[in-house]
């Protein structure tokens, strides 16, 4: 059984703080992991999809970096703001289907 | 451009109902998912199609569940005789076809099922 575990859970932060998140997966059969923030009533918005070994990539504030020898990925938020409040969501690529984890949902205080 | 619409936004059945939940994917999209996340749990895959033809279903909960995607296009979960562990956000992506890794997500169907 494929196994994805996000933590923590949730995370409250006050604006200006910096945070991170850690997606754990299996390190075997790696294809790409994505990163996905999903606000309330709306739609899952893709932040990163991430292919290689060693991979770092950027987005305005918020950056994510991936071992897939270890199976983890990091995703970092520089400077929270409150529009950054969201459940972030982990998915590892397998055979056409992702596979989720629980997700991180943070909330950002002004 | 557009991108993945759902309908109905909101949806709720009654225990025993029949449901039918709508996707429209990307114009293109060859690929289109069906997901189901419940309360505090992340989304997981019901069933895949590409083009017409439903090549994994193996995430469907029960003989309940029924998808299909007759021309390639707009694809239908139906769920027979609701029950109340149906209720759930039901999420659908699309995406180019075989060999892209993205997917890109609709804002899904709540179904509440009383």
């Amino acid at each position: 059984i494929l196994n994805v575990e996000q933590s923590p859970q949730s995370l409250h932060v006050q604006e200006g703080d910096s945070t991170n998140f850690t997606c754990s997966f299996p390190s075997s059969n790696f294809y790409a992991l994505h990163w996905y923030r999903w606000e309330t009533a709306k739609s899952p918005e893709a932040l990163f999809v991430m292919t290689l070994n060693g991979d770092e990539k950027k987005k305005g504030r918020i950056s994510a970096t991936l071992n897939t020898k270890e199976g983890y990925s990091y995703l970092y938020i520089k400077g929270s703001q409150p529009e950054d409040s969201a459940t972030y969501l982990c998915a590892f690529y397998n055979t056409d289907k992702l596979i989720f984890g629980t997700g991180t949902r943070l909330q950002v205080f002004p | 451009g557009a991108g993945v619409s759902q309908s109905p936004r909101y949806k709720v059945a009654k225990r025993g109902q029949d449901v039918a939940l709508r996707c429209d994917p990307i114009s293109g999209h060859v690929s289109l998912f069906w997901y189901q996340q419940a309360l505090g749990q992340g989304p997981e895959f019901l069933t895949y199609f590409q083009n017409e033809a439903q090549l994994d279903k193996s995430g469907l909960p029960s003989d309940r569940f029924f998808a299909e995607r007759p021309e390639g296009s707009v694809s239908t979960l139906k769920i027979q005789r609701t029950q109340q562990e149906d209720s759930a956000v039901y999420l659908c992506a699309s995406s180019l076809g075989t060999g892209s890794y993205e997917q890109y997500f609709g804002p899904g169907t709540r179904l509440t099922v009383t």
